[in-house]
């Protein structure tokens, strides 16, 4: 009974390289998060996606990040041209279904990205 | 500004003592989540609280909702080396869940 799988666990760019990060839910689940989160610091909202739709994208970045989760396969986490500042843990949660406390939130292990 | 709040920041004890961790708002939530994350991993869930004055408990853990549904607390009794971690609450927001910033326990043996 797979949890919410993220790879690659650790990821390390160069400034200018591309991040892909990707994330399959929970078996059944088809809302999935992305969250940020930085050293000793609580999880900061991305985006919040449906299969094929992206439902609420006001905390990510309007440059360079962009969020994908298709009919088929994981969800994306791209960020292109990274920088410095993007080093952070990057986790993706699923649940069954919208926000509401019978859709708890289930999290992959996160996707270290270093950039350097 | 965050939407939740969570104090203390960072809390240091003893193995064997008792603690409380708070999460406060200004905005009323209809349910309150806890969740704990440990080091390189995920946030696992905890608890979920709804009802406004509602009290939760989970082995040594005790969670309470505020009568407003503003602001809730985690009491741990007996503290645990095992307790050790980084405690969130959280609240869902509209199309999407927020988070405060965490209370960091370090239980000593």
């Amino acid at each position: 009974n797979a949890g919410v799988m993220q790879n690659p666990r650790h990821l390390v760019r160069r400034r200018g390289q591309e991040a892909r990060l990707r994330c399959s839910p929970m078996k059944g689940h088809s809302h999935v998060y992305w969250y940020r989160q930085l050293p000793e610091e609580g999880l900061k909202f991305m985006v919040y996606l449906q299969k094929e739709n992206i439902i609420d994208e006001s905390g990510m970045p309007k440059e360079r990040f962009s969020a994908e989760f298709p009919k088929e396969g994981p969800s994306i986490l791209r960020i292109q041209q990274v920088v410095r500042g993007d080093s952070a843990a990057y986790f993706c949660a699923s649940s069954p279904g919208a926000p509401n406390l019978n859709s708890p939130l289930h999290f992959g292990n996160g996707t270290r990205l270093t950039v350097t | 500004t965050q939407l939740l709040e969570q104090s203390p920041q960072f809390l240091s004890i003893q193995e064997g003592e008792n603690l409380t961790v708070y999460c406060n708002s200004s905005s009323v939530f209809s349910s309150l989540q806890w969740y704990r994350q440990e080091p390189g991993e995920g946030p696992v869930l905890l608890v979920t609280v709804v009802t406004g004055g509602e009290v939760k408990k989970l082995k040594r853990l005790t969670f309470q909702f505020g009568d407003a549904r503003k602001d809730s607390s985690l009491h741990i009794t007996a503290a645990q080396p095992g307790d050790t971690g980084l405690y969130l609450c959280a609240g869902a927001r509209g199309q999407n869940f927020v988070f405060g910033p965490g209370t960091r326990l370090s239980v000593l043996p």
